[in-house]
């Protein structure tokens, strides 16, 4: 079976760094995603690591140890609307299916 | 910019009914998936499809769901007898086609309430 491991909860003040860390196991291993999600909303796409190191986009970097299982996501100068929940996701199987970790909501507090 | 759109954006039904709910994916994507999320849990994966046929499911997929893309543009999950526990959002999603740097968009959901 796969499964993945993440903090339920982050609580960060504004304009602070937070890291979301994320352990797996799995087979098949294609890459590890990351996701936002606000209430009710969808999950909308946010970094991809297929390799080891460190992917930078913007305000968010996403980085991928396979050997060691593990990888994080980084929110620099957070802001009020980043308030989500935040899920890592591995890509396995021939269709790339996506399976999800438990979540991590995170509270950006003033 | 483009997106995935689902109908309706919520379903109420007696157990023990069908429900059929659609989603459009991005015009030029090949390959969509079914997902759901029981309130408050994580999203868990249902089924993808490429092809005209089903390329992977889950343990969840039994026997009463089924899926189908009976045109150009729809794409529809069935639930044949609706239970109390099928209560949930479902989400599609769709990709452009297999790589590594292709990610899966996800539409808004449909909220599916059985009671």
């Amino acid at each position: 079976g796969q499964s993945l491991e993440q903090p339920s909860e982050v609580t960060a003040v504004e304009g602070a760094i937070v890291q979301i860390n994320c352990t797996y196991q799995t087979s098949g291993f294609y890459g590890l995603s990351w996701y936002q999600q606000h209430d009710g909303g969808a999950p909308t796409f946010l970094s991809y690591n297929a390799l080891d190191g460190l992917e930078e986009t913007g305000r968010f970097s996403s980085f991928l140890s396979r050997s060691d299982s593990y990888g994080y996501l980084l929110l620099q100068e957070l802001q009020m609307k980043d308030s989500a929940s935040y899920f890592c996701a591995v890509r396995t199987g021939g269709g790339n299916k996506l399976t999800f970790g438990t979540g991590t909501q995170l509270k950006v507090e003033l | 910019e483009p997106e995935v759109t689902q109908t309706p954006s919520h379903q109420v039904t007696q157990m023990g009914q069908e429900v059929i709910l659609r989603c459009v994916p991005i015009s030029n994507h090949l390959y969509f998936y079914w997902y759901r999320q029981i309130l408050g849990q994580k999203v868990e994966f249902l089924v993808s499809f490429y092809n005209n046929e089903i390329s992977e499911k889950s343990e969840i997929f039994d026997d009463q769901f089924s899926v189908e893309r009976p045109d150009g543009s729809n794409f529809t999950l069935k639930i044949r007898s609706t239970k109390l526990e099928d209560s949930a959002m479902y989400f599609c999603a769709s990709r452009q086609r297999l790589g590594e740097l292709d990610e899966q968009f996800f539409g808004p959901g449909t909220r599916l309430t059985v009671l």
